[in-house]
């Protein structure tokens, strides 16, 4: 398996655009996990699915960022409008959801987003 | 969810052992402790996990103690390429992370 594959690597936007982060988990996982990371906050959990559907999103900061999960092998985490306090990168995770493995998380290799 | 205290840096010379404390003091009964690492601009890495009884694989050895209160993350013999911040997690369903501890091999 290729693992989590997250796209684009990088993202250069200005302030005001809309943004669109995808995210492929491994076949078979069950949960899939987005997280922003920054030097002041670190790791944040922003949202998670089970089955495709959203478990808990209180980590989403406000309107402005939604994330969906239309099958199992696809997500999208959008920010609309983008501001530059969103630069991060930002990780998607899989995990396959058995109950002992439950937080054995496989990470992608993230996008870096920053907003001008 | 149980929270979990990590020192913020540590350092350790190369080819040492490397031991990694973490407090979980207010662990439940069904929470695993899970260790993982983030070595820099990468995503974390899934290191090992444990419930109540010493755990070892390729990779490192996990020892929890009696009461569960506190853990340690063992890598036996520390290289340069162990760099990274490393996470102690301890929660049934979803995954938050803390600060974690820095290590810093010294070579």
């Amino acid at each position: 398996d290729a693992g989590v594959i997250q796209s684009p690597r990088h993202e250069v936007t200005e302030m005001g655009q809309e943004v669109t982060l995808r995210c492929k988990p491994i076949s078979g996982h069950d949960y899939l996990f987005w997280y922003r990371q920054t030097m002041m906050r670190g790791l944040e959990l922003l949202i998670y699915f089970n089955n495709n559907v959203p478990i808990d999103d209180s980590g989403m900061p406000e309107d402005r960022f939604s994330a969906k999960m239309p099958n199992a092998s696809f997500s999208t985490l959008k920010i609309q409008p983008s501001e530059p306090r969103d630069s991060a990168v930002y990780f998607c995770a899989s995990s396959p959801g058995y109950r002992e493995s439950n937080e054995k998380l496989f990470f992608g290799s993230g996008t870096q987003l920053s907003v001008l | 969810d149980a929270k979990t205290t990590q020192p913020p840096s540590m350092d350790c010379a190369e080819g040492r052992a490397a031991n990694l404390p973490c407090n979980h003091s207010t662990i439940s009964g069904n929470e695993y402790v899970y260790w993982y690492r983030q070595i820099h601009s990468q995503g974390p890495q899934y290191i090992i996990h444990g419930l109540k009884n010493n755990e070892t694989n390729e990779m490192a050895s996990l020892i929890i103690t009696e009461d569960r209160k506190s853990s340690t993350l063992i890598l036996p013999h520390a290289t340069l390429r162990d760099t990274a911040v490393y996470y102690c997690i301890v929660r049934v369903a979803g995954i938050i992370f803390g600060k974690g501890t820095r290590l810093h091999i010294l070579p």
